[in-house]
């Protein structure tokens, strides 16, 4: 089953921070964040294992709480660079395909 | 990381006829993917390519739609048989290279026009 994203859009002036969630009805053995920008594949961002730890890569950081079954991506201090489509994959097993989210649009304007 | 490239990068085809998208990544991995990117959409899973055996496709993908080829740990090919317009779409290959992490990492992907 399909994880949820939220928001489906969001806008964002340089310097703002932004939290994109994602949530699935499965439990979860991992959840993957990739980011997309039109044209592109998508790149990696992060990937959190089940446990519920939290990961950072530069202003960019993600959560993952296994109880509830979410992951939420953290964006602060936001960049131009930021901009694109940010989906989660996730997986529900020890496995390795992946299951993604509908995404979420992100655009920072200066 | 990993460095995958794919062929072609973008072609038109005539409804009806066949293509074959490769995926070469530049050293061995564990696990070879290949998803489906609709216009404006997500990522679609269409099957994971196994290594001396038949490919394990997703529910509403069929092999003789999408036949799948791993003849090594370092390349698959993705067929699209028999296409229609509804197969216009951008086909990406990923891999997992294992060892421990399980990162996945995606090719630049293909895309493909059916008229």
């Amino acid at each position: 089953q399909q994880p949820v994203q939220s928001p489906q859009a969001v806008i964002l002036r340089e310097g703002e921070d932004a939290v994109i969630n994602c949530s699935s009805s499965k439990a979860l053995y991992s959840v993957h964040w990739y980011r997309q920008k039109h044209g592109e594949a998508p790149v990696f961002l992060m990937i959190l294992l089940k446990g519920g730890e939290q990961k950072g890569h530069e202003k960019i950081s993600a959560s993952f709480n296994e109880k509830k079954q979410q992951s939420s991506l953290y964006l602060t201090a936001s960049q131009l660079s930021y901009s694109g489509t940010y989906f989660c994959g996730t997986v529900a097993n020890s496995g390795y395909a992946l299951n993604f989210g509908k995404g979420t649009s992100l655009l920072v304007t200066p | 990381s990993a460095v995958i490239s794919q062929k072609p990068s973008r072609d038109i085809c005539q409804r009806g006829t066949s293509l074959t998208i490769q995926c070469q990544v530049d050293s061995q991995v564990t696990m070879m993917f290949w998803y489906r990117q609709q216009p404006g959409q997500s990522l679609t899973l269409i099957a994971t390519a196994n290594q001396g055996s038949e490919a394990t496709y997703e529910s509403g993908f069929v092999i003789d739609k999408f036949p799948i080829s791993r003849p090594n740990l370092t390349f698959s090919t993705l067929t699209v048989s028999n296409m229609s317009p509804e197969d216009s779409s951008i086909y990406l290959c990923s891999v997992v290279r294992g060892g421990g992490t399980d990162t996945q990492y995606f090719g630049p992907g293909t895309r493909l026009t059916v008229l």
